[in-house]
């Protein structure tokens, strides 16, 4: 019954490398999320995108950017992994329309950059 | 500043107890989420709530639109609830994450 998936539970990168994280949803939902979680500071938003091709900033998007070409999946870069991008990573979609529809979210992606 | 507070940042009970969380916000929502984060990551949306009272279960969501409040309940506390607890609101698209309360449930 998995709706929401990450590519990697667990990704340790090196400094300066090229990052791909991958979310992809079963639920043909419009809006996809990205988020990163960090002790104290809760869950900020990177990116998201309302439909194929387009994305929005978030909160924190320099160092990241974001691919939306087909519906169901959403990619974070990381152009150049530096050590203060490692994170928790989620990702999130929702359908659009109305206050009742439902969020989901994936089960994250631990990323170490060193 | 913070869009969303949650109180206690930390929770320690003993098995069996009555457990509340609380959630107060200051933004127009369009829906409150409560999510509960096992370690190892992997979010669940227990909630979603627009108004009044939701239960699932042993746990019980509340809100209050007019004091821009929340409250998440569990009854009869087991350890396996041990998790981070995450209030978030929504207005459109836009989510507000509180920072969590990390519960302990004691055998």
């Amino acid at each position: 019954d998995v709706k929401v998936t990450q590519s990697s539970r667990y990704l340790v990168k090196r400094t300066g490398e090229k990052v791909f994280l991958e979310c992809v949803q079963d639920m043909d939902h419009e809006n996809m999320f990205w988020y990163r979680q960090d002790p104290g500071l809760g869950l900020r938003l990177i990116y998201f995108s309302y439909d194929v091709k387009m994305k929005e900033k978030g909160d924190i998007p320099e160092g990241y950017s974001v691919s939306r070409e087909k519906k169901e999946r959403f990619s974070l870069i990381l152009e150049s992994a530096s050590t203060n991008q490692t994170s928790m990573y989620l990702c999130a979609s929702r359908g659009t329309g109305d206050m009742n529809t439902e969020a989901f979210f994936g089960q994250g992606t631990r990323l170490t950059v060193v | 500043k913070n869009e969303v507070e949650q109180s206690p940042q930390n929770l320690t009970a003993q098995e069996g107890e009555f457990i509340t969380i609380n959630c107060s916000y200051s933004v127009g929502i369009s829906a409150l989420h409560w999510l509960q984060q096992h370690p190892g990551g992997g979010i669940v949306s227990l909630f979603m709530l627009s108004s009044g009272k939701k239960k699932h279960g042993r746990l019980i969501a509340t809100i209050n639109i007019q004091e821009k409040h929340s409250s998440l309940h569990i009854t009869a506390s087991h350890p396996r609830d041990s998790a981070v607890y995450i209030c978030a609101v929504r207005t459109g698209n836009q989510f507000y994450f509180g920072t969590g309360t990390s519960l302990t449930v004691i055998p």
